[in-house]
């Protein structure tokens, strides 16, 4: 299956964000989704897990949500910080496939 | 701490084999998923296969007739061969630690600890 992601958004500091993640038919309706977030050169790291559980030392800034009946998730960001930009991945899993999203790349201007 | 660090060839020729090595630090290898995950220059993530400890593996539809990932549970490592590379093959390499699980009948398959990753070039 495939998670679509939006290319790229932008956002000034201090503002809120969502970035969403719709699946293809039916894929999220039994699986959870999970945020990573990747800076320039470096590994991702894990921003939200089990669809809206924020990983140890993620800020309560960063939120996650879904809506199955929809098939989409959304990662949301408020309070936005320069240190925030980088860029993020939806991914989930099904049926022996894990699958990312294209990734979304944030910028704070 | 648990630490994930790959290693091998940075430089790959065309149609031979890729083949990389994670090595596990600060964690037991058994009731996890390990992972392969791979990013081109300039792109997204793409998730190449996974071994459990008990050696149950499963690969992307779109790599599996060329890849084999392995382990090595009392050295705590696990490794990728990616058979018959081509120039599209090309990309950073990252290992990661998976946890799967059914949690209220619904599937998780997440990545919570990642190597540092590697870059693999395929060139003549």
């Amino acid at each position: 299956f495939i998670l679509t992601q939006p290319h790229a958004v932008s956002e000034s500091p201090g503002k809120t964000i969502t970035i969403s993640c719709t699946g293809s038919s039916g894929s999220l309706a039994r699986s959870y989704v999970q945020w990573y977030q990747q800076r320039p050169g470096s590994a991702p790291t894990t921003v939200i897990y089990e669809d809206n559980k924020r990983a140890s030392g993620v800020p309560d800034r960063f939120s996650g949500s879904i809506d199955r009946s929809s098939n989409s998730a959304s990662l949301t960001i408020s309070g936005l910080k320069t240190e925030d930009e980088a860029d993020y991945y939806c991914q989930s899993y099904d049926t022996n496939n894990v699958v990312f999203g294209g990734g979304t790349k944030l910028t704070v201007l | 701490q648990v630490q994930l660090q790959e290693s091998g060839p940075g430089l790959v020729k065309p149609s031979e084999t890729l083949s990389l090595m994670c090595s596990v630090s600060g964690s037991s290898i058994s009731g996890y998923y390990w992972s392969w995950i791979r990013q081109p220059p300039g792109k997204g993530l793409e998730w190449i296969g996974y071994i459990h400890h008990s050696g149950d593996s499963k690969y992307s539809s779109s790599l599996k007739s060329r890849v084999t990932i392995s382990q090595d549970t009392s050295k705590k490592q696990f490794s990728l061969n990616l058979r018959s590379v081509t120039a599209a093959d090309t990309a950073v390499y990252f290992c990661a630690r998976g946890v799967f699980g059914v949690v209220f009948n619904n599937y998780y398959y997440g990545m919570d600890v990642w190597g540092q990753g590697t870059t693999v070039t395929v060139s003549s």
